[in-house]
């Protein structure tokens, strides 16, 4: 059972768009929610981080977006740049382990 | 952000041989840490996780007589592929537990071809 769904499985946005990135997840006790960028042959990084007791962070061009009641969580890049094609994993966090959602791969064109 | 390191991060081995592959957190204590097996283009599978002075949990479908895990310090974990087979190639990531056991950190990956 896919505890965390992520879409879109691809992504293509001209230099300067904005990529949005969506995760739903089912199970209510997750509390912490991680954006990771994975670049090919390396490990996941860490992007940008959100508890449920906010709706909104952001950091730079990265913001994400909670919605607690809907179990919807998002992930935009502003004015994304040909440096932030990657593949991008939202995650949730609970009971000690974090569930990944299945990628997205960001290709942003010059 | 904390540092985690895995070493390999390339390693070719012949089929029957074993491979370690270590895991180390080098500013931060990782109680817990985790193993992940990653194909091409797909997302990251949990394979195991490790807690430091107890036997590994691992996940419903992994062979825990075939992935070795031993998480002798808060430092540093262990994953050890034995008896290796060409199906065993696969790009393996760890990742350990920060700030009271919410943020991960990962490795920078291990690419294991099996020959």
């Amino acid at each position: 059972q896919q505890q965390v769904k992520q879409s879109p499985q691809s992504l293509i946005v001209q230099k300067g768009g904005i990529s949005i990135i969506n995760c739903a997840y089912e199970n209510t006790a997750f509390d912490y929610f991680p954006w990771y960028q994975q670049f090919p042959g390396k490990g996941p990084a860490l992007l940008i981080a959100i508890r449920p007791d906010v709706s909104e962070k952001k950091e730079g061009r990265f913001t994400i977006s909670f919605n607690k009641s809907a179990k919807q969580f998002s992930l935009h890049i502003m004015d994304s740049q040909p440096g932030d094609s990657a593949t991008y994993f939202c995650a949730a966090f609970g009971s000690s382990t974090l569930t990944f959602g299945k990628g997205t791969m960001l290709l942003v064109s010059p | 952000g904390a540092v985690v390191s895995q070493h390999p991060s390339r390693v070719i081995c012949k089929s029957g041989t074993s491979v370690k592959i270590e895991c180390r957190s080098l500013d931060f204590q990782a109680t817990t840490m985790f193993w992940y097996r990653q194909f091409p283009k797909q997302s990251l599978m949990l394979m195991a996780t490790s807690n430091e002075g107890s036997k590994a949990t691992y996940e419903q479908g992994v062979e825990k007589d075939k992935f070795l895990i031993n998480h002798a310090s808060l430092t540093l974990s262990t994953l050890t592929v034995t008896s290796a087979h060409p199906e065993d190639s696969s790009f393996y990531i760890c990742s350990a537990l920060f700030g009271g056991g919410t943020e991960a950190f990962f490795g920078q990956g291990t690419r294991l071809t099996v020959v």
